[in-house]
């Protein structure tokens, strides 16, 4: 079944430093999304990505954070300057495009800034 | 903001038992309504995708949307031990951004 797979599964990073969550949508999805979860909360919406542009994205999505799909497979999430509130588990998620489908999430990455 | 409202729990039931989980909402243009599967420290895993109001069932899973009322519901039965997870619900408007309740921890116990 497919599915979608990021890496790296746990990341920890200094304060200050960037940092690249990768993905890999499932093949044949056009939309594509990133989600954080901060342990113990909701899953919030970051991001969303159609046709190589954002589609829409959230207040927490400031300058801080891009997105990028460098080729035909992978979907990535920077964040130039990690700060220590940016530790949270980050979800990549695709869906089909045509008719309102449902979303696919990846495993996670969990990133942990000190 | 709170535009989903989900009872974090724990709920805790015995295996076999029914169990009702349940979302209310505040944003009547939501028109798509999931229900995710979340064990931990793991992605949502996608359980029901429902359109409008009404039933779905998917094996031991039932969901019902409640426009009126804003509120769904998912329904387990015959609850397994490997049931024990948080579930989240979800829903949209026509676009793209999904909104997510707390999540329901759920404990079977065997």
């Amino acid at each position: 079944e497919p599915e979608v797979t990021q890496t790296p599964s746990h990341q920890v990073t200094q304060m200050g430093q960037e940092v690249i969550l990768r993905c890999v949508p499932i093949s044949n999805h056009l939309y594509f999304y990133w989600y954080r979860q901060i342990l113990g909360q909701k899953v919030e919406f970051l991001v969303s990505f159609y046709n190589n542009e954002i589609s829409e994205k959230s207040e927490i999505f400031d300058d801080q954070f891009s997105v990028e799909r460098p080729d035909g497979s992978n979907f990535t999430l920077k964040i130039r300057s990690t700060k220590l509130e940016d530790s949270a588990m980050y979800f990549c998620a695709s869906r089909q495009a045509v008719v309102n489908t449902e979303a696919f999430f990846g495993q996670g990455t969990r990133l942990t800034v000190v | 903001q709170k535009e989903v409202e989900q009872d974090p729990g724990p709920l805790s039931v015995p295996e076999g038992a029914i169990v009702s989980l349940n979302c209310t909402y505040s944003n009547s243009a939501f028109q798509y309504f999931m229900w995710y599967r979340q064990y931990s420290r793991k992605g949502p895993e996608l359980l029901m995708y429902t359109y409008s109001s009404g039933n779905k069932e998917d094996g031991r899973f039932t969901a019902q949307v409640d426009k009126s009322s804003k509120y769904i519901s998912l329904f387990i039965r015959d609850s397994q031990p490997s049931d024990s997870a948080t579930y989240l619900c979800a829903m949209k408007e026509g676009g793209n951004q999904f909104y997510f309740g707390t999540g329901t921890s759920l404990t079977v116990i065997p």
